[in-house]
């Protein structure tokens, strides 16, 4: 079975910071992807960035990268130059195989300004 | 708009009653998956439709189902409803070969309150 963990129930950063979320996950497949969701207050989710278990490079998009460690099965997300835009309820999710994909209980992460 | 339409985006219902929510995946999309989000929590998988095939279950109540019609959109049936039952769902959908690798689209939920 697959397993997504998030061990922050919430952080808080100020604003123009830098924050690290933090995920970890089992699975016992070799071929899975690795996923960050946004959920602001309108409860929309919205994919952040994507990884590849495949791929040894980190995905970066813009402000956000990800911190990919496969043999701890850790996934983090960190986020640059925090902007009062990013407060929200982040999910780490993971698909392997066939299976669904799973969330984590997720981080919610305040903006300080 | 991310392009998966859900209806109706709020539903106020009473113990007992029966509603039926909606989903129209995003166009090419074949697969849709439903989710439950009880307050502060993380999404629970329910079920998931593929051109009109049931595919998978997770954890949905017998009280609960799910169909997807030819035209793709997929409606989730809710009956003999309970206070706990109350929680946001969210319908997702992906294209039929590349969700895995990609991620769902997600539409924006529709809440339900049972009082």
């Amino acid at each position: 079975a697959q397993t997504v963990t998030q061990s922050q129930p919430e952080m808080s950063v100020q604003e123009a910071e830098t924050v690290t979320l933090s995920c970890t996950y089992d699975t016992s497949e070799s071929d899975y992807y690795l996923f960050w969701y946004k959920q602001p207050p309108s409860r929309q989710m919205i994919l952040v960035i994507r990884q590849e278990a495949y791929k040894q490079q980190n995905a970066t998009e813009n402000r956000f990268s990800v911190n990919f460690q496969k043999a701890a099965k850790s996934f983090s997300l960190k986020i640059s130059d925090s902007q009062l835009g990013d407060a929200a309820m982040y999910f780490c999710a993971l698909i392997q195989g066939a299976q669904k994909l799973v969330f984590g209980q997720g981080t919610r992460l305040t903006i300080n300004p | 708009d991310s392009g998966v339409t859900q209806t109706p985006k709020h539903l106020i219902t009473a113990t007992g009653q029966r509603v039926t929510l909606r989903c129209s995946p995003r166009s090419g999309d074949l697969s849709v998956y439903w989710y439950q989000q009880s307050l502060d929590q993380g999404l629970q998988f329910l079920i998931q439709y593929y051109n009109g095939e049931e595919r998978a279950k997770g954890n949905i109540l017998e009280r609960f189902s799910a169909q997807q019609f030819p035209d793709l959109h997929s409606e989730l049936n809710l009956s003999s409803l309970e206070l706990g039952d109350s929680a946001l769902y969210f319908c997702a959908s992906s294209p039929s070969d590349r969700g895995r690798s990609y991620g769902y689209t997600f539409g924006s939920g529709t809440r339900l309150t049972v009082v």
